[in-house]
Order: C-alpha cells, then sequence, then structure tokens
C-alpha cells in the first residue's frame, strides 16, 4: 500500500514562528500537494509540486512556501505563522497517471 | 472556474436507512471524478472514481456513484447505512491538465448515523 506520512500529528506554535510541515510518500509519485482543511470550507489547495524542484501556487498560497529537494518529500514552510494559519494540513501524493490521491494522516497547527 | 458544490452541510439518517450525497460539478468538459471519506482524525479514503464508461460506478464499503452528464452531478448513494459510516465525505473533481493532475474539492457533507 502506499504510504504518506505527515511528521506531526499535532503543532502549537507561536505567532511569527518559522513553521515546518513534512510530507514523505513511499510509491515514487510525482505529484505531491498540500491541502489546508477548514470546516465548511472543505479542502483548499496551498501549493503542488509536480518534480523535484518544481513548485506551482495553488488556491491559497499567500504565507506558504514549499520545497521539494527529493522526490519522495514535500515541505510545506509557514515563513511567519499567524494565527490564522491555525488549521488542519493535509498532505497527498499522487502518481502521474493514475490520478487517484493519496492523503497522509494530516497535521493539526495552532498558532497562538 | 472549477468548481465543485456539495450542497448538504450535515445530513442524519437513522442506522439502516439508505443514503445519498450530492455532488455538482462545474467543468467544461467531463473532468475525472471521486468520492472521498474522512473518518474523524484520519486523512482522507478513496471511496470510488468515475473516469469513463458505465456511468454508474462501485466503491468500497458498499457505496455506488452514479455520473449524469445532463445534470453534471456525481451523487454518492448507499442502501443501508451502518453506524461506521458517520464521517465526513467530500467529492473531487480532477481536471486533467495533461502533464499533471489537481483535485479541487467540495466543502464536504458530514454524515450522522441514528442508531
Amino acid at each position: 500500500d502506499v504510504k504518506v506520512t505527515q511528521s506531526s500529528r499535532y503543532l502549537v506554535k507561536r505567532t511569527g514562528e518559522k513553521v515546518f510541515l513534512e510530507c514523505v510518500q513511499d510509491m515514487d509519485h510525482e505529484n505531491m500537494f498540500w491541502y489546508r482543511q477548514d470546516p465548511g470550507l472543505g479542502l483548499r489547495l496551498i501549493y503542488f509540486s509536480y518534480d523535484v524542484k518544481m513548485k506551482e501556487k495553488g488556491d491559497i498560497p499567500e504565507g506558504y512556501s514549499v520545497s521539494r529537494e527529493k522526490k519522495e518529500r514535500f515541505s510545506l514552510i509557514l515563513e511567519s505563522a499567524s494565527t490564522n494559519q491555525t488549521s488542519m494540513y493535509l498532505c497527498a501524493s499522487i502518481h502521474g497517471t493514475t490520478t487517484e490521491a493519496f492523503f497522509g494522516q494530516g497535521t493539526r497547527l495552532t498558532v497562538v | 472556474a472549477q468548481s465543485v458544490t456539495q450542497p448538504d452541510i450535515h445530513i442524519t439518517v437513522s442506522e439502516g436507512a439508505s443514503l445519498e450525497l450530492r455532488c455538482n460539478y462545474s467543468y467544461g468538459a467531463t473532468p475525472y471524478l471521486f468520492w472521498y471519506v474522512q473518518s474523524p482524525g484520519q486523512g482522507l479514503q478513496l471511496l470510488l472514481k468515475y473516469f469513463s464508461g458505465d456511468t454508474l460506478v462501485q466503491g468500497i464499503k458498499g457505496f455506488e456513484a452514479e455520473f449524469k452528464r445532463s445534470q453534471s452531478s456525481f451523487n454518492l448513494r448507499k442502501p443501508s447505512v451502518h453506524w461506521s459510516d458517520a464521517a465526513e465525505y467530500f467529492c473531487a473533481v480532477a481536471p486533467f491538465s495533461g502533464g499533471y493532475n489537481k483535485l479541487i474539492f467540495g466543502a464536504g457533507t458530514r454524515l450522522a448515523v441514528h442508531p
């Protein structure tokens, strides 16, 4: 089975801190995604990557950046965390042609 | 712009009753269509998907969905709901972009099941 692992289930950070959310997949998928999930809004795409060192903005990239130095790892970075970034963050990976997405368990981030 | 609408935010059904969760999409061509389920504290799990062919697709856990092009809909159904089906359900579309895909999600429908 494909496994997508997010480094933390729960994080509490202070306003202004730099925050790293890590995601690793073990199936050599080309495409990886970061979503944030908020009640009533579903999942909104922050950034995605279709290859190493490649990245594309999603629908809500402001306040975030990403890094993909290796195929299996996709990191989401909050340069200066703010309280409105308190949310559930979900990482997903997709094989290039199958379109089926596999999700990590999510990281619930609280910024205080 | 591409969008997915799930009109029902919350649905409550009795155990053993039938279920239908609605999903409408807005897209110029027929996209790839998906239903995902999220149990509390978990990531998303794929229930079923539609790419082409037979418009009635079967998924896991006894779920099925029907694609209706004329209505731009992809409703999820289950003939008899179990208490373990209580979860949040997301409809998603993937407008294939050739080199890579991205999923666009609806806002979700939270299902509660009464004993």
